[in-house]
């Protein structure tokens, strides 16, 4: 079945370091990719999204791309801020899963001063 | 701002309590709502999908005699927890879909500590 794969936290870095969440998924047919924040004590907020192959997603200096050949989705960013620090999940949705959302696991990651 | 709203934020309640949960569409009609259930610092876990108007579909493992949901009118769906118990304590977060089924809005979450 479709189904999300989630690079395992937790993630630690410095103030204006280089992030990546790597996120690789399995799905018949072609869905839409999402990247979800979820802030301590709050809800799931969308971050970005791709809906079809090579497409680019980009929201406050986070970006990913929809890799359907490599299957994968990974979340960037140049230049992280203590801001940044809260959990990131990944998933999938789309015709063939009957809109239901598939989550990755939730990589949580502190940014330090 | 939120187009999801759910409510309480908050509950805490006596084991045996019954604690109903309520996630509204804000300015669009939602035809389908989910439920889903977060344990610490794991993901959200599908528990059921809601069409408005029918009964809803529960995933394997959820207890639909614990866990009621209603979802009446296009802007409502409500999360009842029957006779709740420790166990059930847990984040329920509610999310929501239009017609055209994209995005999905997600509320804000329900924190449930039963004692």
């Amino acid at each position: 079945g479709d189904s999300v794969t989630q690079m395992e936290g937790p993630v630690t870095l410095s103030e204006e370091a280089f992030l990546t969440i790597n996120c690789t998924y399995t799905a018949t047919g072609y869905p839409s990719l999402f990247w979800y924040v979820q802030y301590p004590g709050e809800g799931l907020q969308l971050l970005l999204k791709a809906t079809k192959a090579d497409d680019k997603g980009s929201n406050k200096g986070f970006e990913a791309t929809y890799r359907k050949e490599t299957t994968s989705f990974h979340l960037e960013k140049g230049s992280v801020q203590v801001s940044d620090s809260a959990v990131y999940f990944c998933a999938l949705s789309g015709k063939n899963t009957g809109n239901q959302f598939y989550f990755g696991t939730g990589t949580s990651l502190t940014v330090i001063p | 701002g939120a187009v999801v709203s759910q409510h309480p934020s908050w509950v805490i309640c006596k084991s045996g309590t019954s604690v109903k949960i309520e996630c509204r569409s804000l300015d669009f009609q939602a035809t389908t709502m989910f439920w889903y259930r977060q344990f610490p610092k794991q993901s959200l876990m599908l528990m059921a999908t809601s069409n408005e108007g029918s009964k809803a579909t529960y995933e394997q493992g959820v207890e639909k005699d614990k866990f009621l949901i209603n979802h009446a009118s296009l802007t409502l769906s409500t999360l009842t927890v029957t006779s709740a118990h420790p166990e059930d304590s847990s984040f329920y977060i509610c999310s929501a879909v239009d017609r055209l089924n994209q995005p999905q809005h997600f509320g804000d979450g329900t924190r449930l500590s039963i004692l």
